[in-house]
Parts: structure tokens; sequence; C-alpha cells
């Protein structure tokens, strides 16, 4: 099984140009979370989606949207991209919410705005 | 102040040694997950606690609910064990919410 499967890997970007994150899951699972990671700090929640057809803001959801396209795919647009958002960027699917079920991460995306 | 608090922040150990990573949390929680983040960047999840101990190979786990704290030991490290362990907590408000510590980086010497 691929497990969790992140596009692009890595990705340079230009201030104010847009680009989508794919994400896609081939465990089944209802759950699925867009992070990112900064040097100096923990991995942070951008946006989740506990079920399809929904999706909800986390800790740091300004300048992104998200759209649940199917159980399997979860994307993360930048519309405009900001220096600020350069980061890594990890998806991560979970089968619920329950407190014994592991989330599963994708490789990550390495994301430089210039 | 984080709610997730991880010590220390940098671990060199010799290979052989008992390392011991803390974590201490500053909310009410349903579970805590150590996950372990290679230098290729992959992250996989290494336990889930929502109390007493758990063992997996040379790794173990063990949490204290009334203290709010969590340990991870890895018993005769082996350079195959640097990486970077992530404590993350499932508190109660949040579902299946996590919220991350900043991380431990362990370098394991040959």
């Amino acid at each position: 099984n691929a497990g969790v499967t992140q596009t692009p890997k890595f990705q340079v970007l230009k201030t104010g140009q847009s680009m989508t994150l794919q994400c896609a899951q081939d465990m089944n699972h209802n759950s699925m979370y867009w992070y990112r990671q900064d040097p100096g700090m923990g991995l942070r929640l951008i946006y989740y989606s506990a079920s399809e057809g929904t999706t909800d803001k986390g800790e740091v959801p300004n300048g992104y949207n998200v759209s649940r396209l199917n159980k399997r795919e979860f994307s993360l647009r930048l519309e405009s991209a900001a220096p600020s958002q350069t980061s890594v960027y990890f998806c991560a699917s979970s089968e619920g919410g329950a407190w014994h079920q592991p989330q599963h991460f994708g490789d990550g995306t390495r994301l430089s705005i210039l | 102040k984080n709610e997730v608090e991880q010590s220390p922040q940098n671990l060199t150990a010799q290979e052989g040694e008992f390392i011991t990573i803390n974590c201490s949390y500053s909310v009410g929680i349903s579970a805590l997950h150590w996950l372990q983040q290679h230098p290729g960047g992959g992250i996989v999840s290494l336990f889930m606690l929502s109390s007493g101990k758990k063992k997996h190979g040379r790794l173990i786990a063990t949490i204290n609910i009334q203290e709010k704290h969590s340990s991870l030991h890895i018993t005769a490290s082996h350079p195959r064990d640097s990486a970077v362990y992530i404590c993350a907590v499932r508190s109660f408000p949040s579902g299946s919410r996590l919220t991350f510590g900043e991380g431990t980086q362990l370098t394991v010497n040959p």
C-alpha cells in the first residue's frame, strides 16, 4: 500500500503565485489533515477534514484553502503565496477521531516562496 | 508557554546508552502520541497512550496522567535510532486534532 501520497515533493514559487498541494490516501480513512512544519516549532494544523464533505480550520488557516474532493483526496491551495508560507507541508490521515487511532503521514512537500 | 513541552531539545548519545526523552503538557488529554521523524523527513507513529506503559522492541513509553508527563525510553541505543522524536497530545476539546511538541533531535554515535 502507498499509504499517504503527497505531490509535489518540492516546489519553488514566486510571491503572489498560486498552487495546489495534492494529498491522497488509500487506507479508506475518514479523517485527513494538513500541517506545516517550521524550524523551532512543532507541527501546526492548517485545516482538517473529519469526514468526506466536511472541512474545518485548524491553528493557522490564514492564506490557505482546502478541498475534500472525495474520501481519498484532500488538497491544500495557496491562492497568493507569501514568503511566510515557506515551510514543509505534511498531509496525514486517520481512520477516525478515536484516541487509539494513529495518524499516518505523507513524506512532505518542501515549499519555498521567493 | 506551549501546551506541549519536550526536553531536551537536542540529545547526543553513544551507541548502547539508555536514552530518555521527556514530554510535559498543560491541558487535559484523551491520548498522547509519540512519533519519529526520520532524517529524510518522513513521520511515523510509534505509540499512542492514554495510561500506563507500552513497549515495542527497544522502545518504551510511559505516561503519568496526574503529573501530565510522559517519557520515551530507548534501550541499547543504535545509530539508526537517530531521528527527531515528537510528542503530541489529543486534548479533550479538540476531537481528533493533535497538538505537537517541537521535537527532540537525537543523535546516536557509533
